[in-house]
């Protein structure tokens, strides 16, 4: 149990184009979800935190418009990278989690990779 | 911010041979977590040790967690190939705090 799925795996754009990504807990509901974003060779920075039917919290120097967050049910959140660009390239990674204020083990996606040209 | 800093940044041993990765916190924690993550790949949790916890055994892994020092440390005992991944510690201090992670150990066993 407690599968997280991501899609797309892969996306290659065009610099000014918005691109939408999904997370999606498979067989639990999700209290709340996280993305995160990794750069190659290094660790996860969390860029914001979302629970069901409110509103994200973003980590500081996160900028909300640029990255969208919705998080319409207990099974599905999405980023949208909006006017992505190349600095926006990136390995996103999101993760659910079922415990919240308890233990916080958290269950991860598979990460879609996000080339910006 | 990170919280946690693993040594070494890379290990490269022999299959068979024990793999030691550190983990090192600053503040205090409900529970200390390590995940493994594979190239390209999402994070996987691989045990979970709490604050009043001294050693946890699963598998091939042992954890040990010292608070009074702040650090943790992951043993992968005849480790295999497929044991080649990055794995990170991440700390969870409780309540709707959220997971902090380290910058990881890149293992790489040769067969």
């Amino acid at each position: 149990g407690a599968v997280v799925s991501q899609h797309p795996s892969w996306v290659i754009c065009k610099s000014g184009t918005s691109v939408k990504i999904e997370c999606r807990s498979l067989d639990f509901q999700a209290t709340t979800m996280f993305w995160y974003r990794q750069f190659p060779k290094q660790s996860l920075m969390l860029m914001a935190t979302s629970n069901e039917g409110s509103k994200a919290t973003y980590e500081q120097g996160v900028e909300k418009d640029k990255f969208l967050i919705n998080h319409a049910s207990l099974t599905l959140s999405t980023l949208t990278v909006t006017s992505a660009h190349p600095e926006d390239s990136s390995f996103y990674i999101c993760s659910a989690g079922r415990d919240r204020g308890l233990e916080e083990t958290q269950y991860f996606g598979p990460g879609t990779r996000l080339l910006v040209l | 911010s990170q919280q946690g800093e693993e040594d070494p940044q890379a290990l490269s041993i022999q299959e068979g041979e024990n793999a030691t990765m550190n983990c090192s916190y600053k503040t205090s924690i409900n529970n200390l977590q390590w995940y493994r993550q594979n190239s390209g790949r999402g994070l996987v949790h691989l045990i979970l040790i709490r604050s009043n916890e001294r050693e946890k055994h699963s598998g091939r892994l042992r954890v040990t967690l010292d608070t009074s020092k702040k650090s943790s440390s992951l043993l992968i005992t005849a480790s295999r190939a497929a044991d080649t991944a990055s794995y990170f510690c991440a700390t969870f201090r409780g309540g709707y705090s959220t997971l902090t992670f380290g910058k990881g150990t890149m293992l790489l066993v040769s067969p």
